[in-house]
């Protein structure tokens, strides 16, 4: 099971900002880059942010990520009808020695 | 272009065995690490397995240690995924994905494992 958790679901109106917490440990999220991605329906998930809080050259700059401690946060300004994904955190674990994903938040767009 | 194309997910028997399979292009193969993640209909994400660039470090989660095992060949392109003792709870989707330091950068469509009788 998931050892980063996260908010089953988050909504908002069309335009509007949505956050989704991440919450881990000293062993991953503590120690480690958060990264995040995009699973929209029926697709393979995809990057959306790195290394905590970077961009790949194709993500739109509405989505922004940070960190502190042991929790890290992703956030959507200007929520569009497209936004409606599964969103995932993940990190290394040390302990794990392994890669671990957050339970997943599902974005609903009002 | 970066692709990933996965292949080998198909319907087996518990205890059974299968091997999938990941080609790459688009990029320099045998300096990047690739991940296995699956994914059970209507579930999350769980990471399973990690192979360096050389094939010489892997990793396996701890659900999975001691039935699957990674491996690579790099004249090929491909990364493999090596599963044995097959249970219901290994019915998922997988997929394959390139590894960059800290992150899994691209991702390919994945390819269904069903475990049944």
């Amino acid at each position: 099971q998931s050892v980063l958790t996260q908010p089953p679901s988050v909504s908002a109106a069309t335009g509007q900002k949505v956050t989704i917490s991440c919450s881990g440990t000293t062993f991953n999220i503590g120690t480690n880059y958060v990264s995040w991605y995009q699973q929209l329906p029926g697709t393979a998930p995809k990057l959306l942010i790195y290394d905590n809080d970077k961009r790949p050259s194709a993500i739109p700059d509405r989505f922004s990520g940070s960190k502190s401690g042991t929790s890290a946060t992703l956030g959507i300004t200007g929520l569009q009808a497209g936004d409606e994904a599964d969103y995932y955190c993940g990190t290394w674990d040390f302990s794990l020695s392994g890669y671990v994903f957050g339970t997943g938040t599902t974005v609903t767009v009002l | 272009e970066v692709a990933l194309l996965e292949s080998g997910g198909t319907l087996v028997q518990p205890g059974g065995s299968l091997r999938l399979s990941c080609v790459a292009s688009g990029f320099t193969f045998s300096t990047n690490a690739m991940s296995w993640v699956r994914q059970t209909p209507g579930k999350g994400l769980e990471w399973v397995s990690a192979i360096s660039g050389s094939g010489v470090v892997t990793y396996l989660a701890n659900s999975v240690k001691g039935r699957f095992t990674i491996s690579r060949d790099n004249s090929k392109n491909t990364v493999y995924l090596h599963m044995n003792s097959l249970s219901v709870e290994d019915t998922a989707m997988y997929y394959c994905a390139k590894n960059e330091t800290t992150w899994l950068h691209f991702w390919g469509q994945g390819t269904l494992v069903t475990v049944s009788s």
